[in-house]
């Protein structure tokens, strides 16, 4: 079984500043995916950014990008110059590759507030 | 634009009703899931169907069930409600074996009296 930890319940950032979210993991898989999903307040859940394990490579996605550390089994969020829409929940979540038929394991989620 | 509407925002419920939670997806997506969304715990997997009328368990299944007798709807039912269900429970849907971006619905916060 997987298990995925975010270690910081709350966190709080200046507009136009950076703030990086922690997450770690746990498996056994060699194939597996990592995302962030992000729960504005009312809102939707939607996802922010993805991540095979198999590519050293860092995802990007406009002012998102991660940091991903495998043999530490670690996948942090960066958020660059931070917006007001960006105040949200975070989540991390780990999917096992193969016919996992896409399920998610989440983390307990960090609410991220933005402030001018 | 993939839409998964959920159909009540809100619901009160009294101990040991049977409720349903049904939800609708628009994409023709194979996969869906029920998960419930409680602080500190995140969300957690409580049944998902990978095609019609298929279902696994997730992680906490016990006191739910799920019906999918159509593609684009997947229904969680609590067939004796208990407080212990009070929580927010959230719907998704993908594309695919796996990989795919789970779409969310907004949600239903349900609370049993």
């Amino acid at each position: 079984a997987q298990t995925v930890t975010q270690s910081q319940p709350e966190m709080s950032v200046q507009e136009a500043e950076t703030v990086t979210l922690s997450c770690t993991y746990d498996t056994s898989e060699n194939n597996y995916y990592l995302f962030w999903y992000k729960q504005p307040p009312s809102r939707q859940m939607i996802l922010v950014i993805r991540q095979e394990a198999y590519k050293q490579q860092n995802a990007t996605e406009n002012r998102f990008s991660v940091n991903f550390q495998k043999a530490a089994k670690s996948f942090s969020l960066k958020i660059s110059d931070s917006q007001l829409g960006d105040t949200a929940m975070y989540f991390c979540a780990f999917e096992a590759g193969g016919t996992s038929y896409g399920k998610l394991t989440f983390g307990q989620g960090t609410i991220l507030t933005v402030h001018p | 634009d993939v839409k998964v509407t959920q159909s009540s925002r809100y619901l009160v419920k009294r101990t040991g009703e049977k409720v349903f939670l049904e939800c609708v997806q628009d994409m023709d997506h194979e996969n869906m899931f029920w998960y419930r969304q409680d602080p500190g715990l995140g969300l957690r997997l409580i049944y998902f169907s990978y095609d019609v009328k298929m279902k696994e368990k997730g992680d906490i299944p016990e006191g739910y069930s799920v019906s999918r007798e159509k593609k684009e709807r997947f229904s969680l039912i609590l067939e004796s409600a208990s407080t212990n269900q009070t929580s927010m429970y959230l719907c998704a849907s993908s594309l695919g074996q796996s990989t795919y971006e789970q779409y969310f619905g907004p949600g239903t916060r349900l609370t049993v009296t």
